[in-house]
């Protein structure tokens, strides 16, 4: 099974971009017809889903943060990559990334998350 | 599309646990359960209404009809405390975008 890995910085300036970084080991994020995901958690919250996308270019976002956000895959890395623009103190939160079986499917494995902090 | 899980649900270890899921027509959807210990990243533990990933004990076990998913632990553990979230997706926009149930809490007494 893949093993996904988050990275990126853990604390961000308020209105500045957030960037992340997704690394897939043991499979490759072009192969079959797998989505790949970023999903965040606020403190103490539930799972808020950012978007997902398909290595051909196919991408779909939560219409609450599309005009904020960004992902995009370097198949040549075989990385999974988030970015969120303008961010806030609300956008504080862990930020995982998952494999997903298909659109209408699930969403295994998952990263074992990154803290990103916003804060000046 | 809603989601409504209980915040949480207490229960006796040896004893029977039952999650529950609502929405709107859910059945029409496929459901699917997520664990979260603390700290760590949530696991799969049912997709497809009823179906268990390989490594998934089969105390677990999924149903899905009318306006109710449930998840269904049975023989309850210790090691079953976690949040459990429910999935799915919704067609109601011009793509298919993805659902999460707010979550309850397993407590183990």
């Amino acid at each position: 099974q893949e093993h996904l890995q988050e990275s990126g910085p853990g604390l961000v300036k308020p209105s500045q971009t957030l960037s992340l970084t997704c690394t897939v080991s043991r499979g490759s994020i072009s192969s079959g017809s797998y989505y790949w995901s970023w999903i965040r958690q606020h403190p103490g919250k539930g799972l808020e889903w950012i978007g997902y996308m398909y290595h051909t270019g196919s991408t779909y976002y939560n219409p609450s943060l599309k005009s904020r956000v960004s992902i995009s895959i370097d198949t040549s890395k075989n990385q999974l990559s988030l970015k969120l623009t303008s961010v806030t103190a609300a956008d504080t939160a862990m930020y995982y990334c998952a494999k997903v079986e298909d659109p209408g499917g699930w969403f295994d494995p998952w990263g074992q998350g990154t803290q990103v902090t916003v804060s000046s | 599309y809603l989601l409504t899980q209980p915040p949480s649900v207490p229960v006796a270890p040896g004893q029977t646990a039952t999650l529950t899921c609502g929405g709107d027509n859910i059945g029409g959807k496929t459901v699917q359960w997520y664990q979260q210990k603390p700290g760590q990243a949530p696991v799969l533990v049912v997709y497809d209404d009823s179906e268990r990933p390989s490594g998934i004990p089969e105390r677990f076990s999924g149903f899905n009809s009318g306006n109710t998913a449930t998840l269904i632990i049975s023989g309850v553990e210790a090691g079953d405390e976690a949040d459990y979230y429910c999935q799915v997706w919704d067609s109601s926009s011009d793509h298919l975008h993805v659902v999460f149930g707010g979550g309850t809490k397993l407590t183990v007494l």
